[in-house]
């Protein structure tokens, strides 16, 4: 079984902020884990992934996210917010194998001028 | 390079009419195919996923059905929508081994009225 939580439905920073996505999970085997950017009315497209191998991953647009397996966690960041990444953030995770990946309710980054 | 579409990019159809949406995927071969939902201000909801022509998983019991008549195009339909079928419709798709990154595409509109 897998599962995904992502702690606030809203996140709220400044332009040039640090932002951070909070993405926990479940998995009882390794899971893949990903990391989507969603803009108004258009699909959604892979920011970061990890599978296997270095826990820190470096996605598109300065994004990364750190895999911390005792934390069950793979958090997103990037040092300083745009206005451009103004976005629904969405976590997701795979594991064993399977055909069905486990979204998260997605987090939505209001970026303040 | 592997690219995805779907259609019509929005649609406006009465209550008790009839819907087809298209998906098509060009670029790579025997591709899993997936629809989603997403209602206004939720996540994403898995509606049915195929992993080869003709076969088609079912996540959520409603309205809807599916169907793969070719290897890289998936078709969604319903003999007549409901008020709750109104909604971002996305296709995406997947590698033969499932458990990596997902490609979607641009996403159906969907106002049932």
């Amino acid at each position: 079984a897998q599962s995904v939580t992502q702690l606030g439905s809203h996140v709220s920073v400044s332009e040039g902020a640090l932002v951070l996505l909070r993405c926990n999970y479940s998995s009882s085997v390794p899971p893949y884990l990903f990391w989507y950017v969603q803009y108004p009315n258009q699909g959604l497209q892979l920011l970061l992934k990890y599978t296997t191998g270095a826990t820190l991953v470096k996605g598109i647009n300065g994004f990364e996210a750190e895999f911390k397996k005792s934390e069950t966690s793979f958090h997103l960041t990037k040092p300083s917010a745009h206005m451009s990444d103004a976005a629904e953030y969405f976590c997701a995770v795979n594991a064993g194998g399977s055909y069905i990946p486990t979204f998260g309710r997605g987090t939505s980054l209001i970026v303040h001028p | 390079s592997q690219t995805i579409h779907q259609w019509p990019a929005t649609l406006v159809q009465p209550v008790g009419s009839p819907l087809s949406l298209e998906c098509t995927v060009e670029g790579t071969s025997n591709p899993n195919l997936y629809w989603y939902r997403q209602a206004a201000g939720r996540g994403l909801q898995l509606l049915f996923y195929s992993v080869g022509i003709g076969q088609i998983s079912s996540e959520v019991p409603q309205n809807l059905s599916a169907s793969r008549p070719q290897d890289r195009q998936f078709i969604l339909s319903s003999k007549k929508l409901l008020l709750s079928d109104s909604g971002f419709y996305l296709c995406a798709w997947t590698r033969p081994a499932g458990d990596d990154e997902q490609y979607f595409g641009p996403g159906t509109r969907l106002t049932v009225t």
